[in-house]
């Protein structure tokens, strides 16, 4: 099946810094959302872009569609504890019609040292 | 509270017994999703439905049976549980509107010993 390449597989930072994650595809996708997992807990959506370029805020969190529409960048800053989690990407392939299915990175795994 | 639930949130079994998860939604979503999650394989897609009555495949099917009699409601058996089945399982569901957003459900924890 489609495959999405996410990096880094983790991550671990001081509380304070900035914080970069990227997917990657050989793929052309016309959706792009970005997932958090808190432990013990199902993914909750963050941020959601539709359109090639498109740049997103939501709050600390930056995320954009790559201009090619194989690739996304999630971009969190000032991280703080409550940033702990696993980030997924997740995108919808081109011309996938049947039932709205999502292709999902494998996650980025955050932890923010206080 | 509106929004997706799921029961039990954690269960051990036996192999060979057969488990259902269930999976409840309040907002009438056209679609609903099983997946699992696997460390070092992110979430994989098991089956899915568009509608009631109307399901199909996903990525890792095998060993799994879904139903979908109502619209709220998209039950999880696995019919002979194996140790392999051991994972988390989230449901999700979709509007037919919007532009993919899935929304899930807090998980199962399966244990199959």
């Amino acid at each position: 099946g489609q495959q999405l390449n996410q990096s880094p597989q983790s991550m671990f930072i001081q509380e304070g810094e900035d914080v970069s994650m990227n997917c990657t595809s050989s793929s052309i996708f016309n959706t792009w959302l970005w997932y958090k997992q808190d432990p013990g807990e199902g993914p909750v959506l963050l941020i959601a872009l539709y359109k090639a370029g498109e740049l997103t805020s939501n709050g600390r969190l930056t995320a954009q569609f790559g201009i090619t529409r194989k690739d996304s960048f999630l971009n969190i800053s000032a991280s703080i504890p409550s940033d702990v989690g696993i980030y997924f990407c997740a995108g919808q392939v081109q011309g996938e019609t049947s039932g709205s299915r999502l292709t999902f990175g494998e996650g980025t795994q955050l932890t923010v040292n206080p | 509270d509106a929004g997706i639930t799921q029961s039990p949130r954690y269960k051990i079994t036996e192999t060979g017994r057969q488990v259902t998860l269930m999976c409840h939604q309040t907002w009438s979503h056209s679609y609903m999703f099983w997946y699992r999650q696997d460390l070092g394989h992110g979430l994989r897609l098991i089956y899915y439905s568009a509608a009631a009555d109307i399901t199909d495949k996903g990525e890792v099917p095998d060993g799994y049976v879904v139903s979908r009699s109502k619209t709220e409601n998209f039950p999880l058996t696995l019919e002979s549980a194996t140790r392999s089945q051991t994972s988390v399982y989230f449901c999700a569901c979709k509007g037919s509107g919007g532009w993919g957003e899935q929304f899930f459900g807090p998980g199962t924890r399966l244990t199959v010993l």
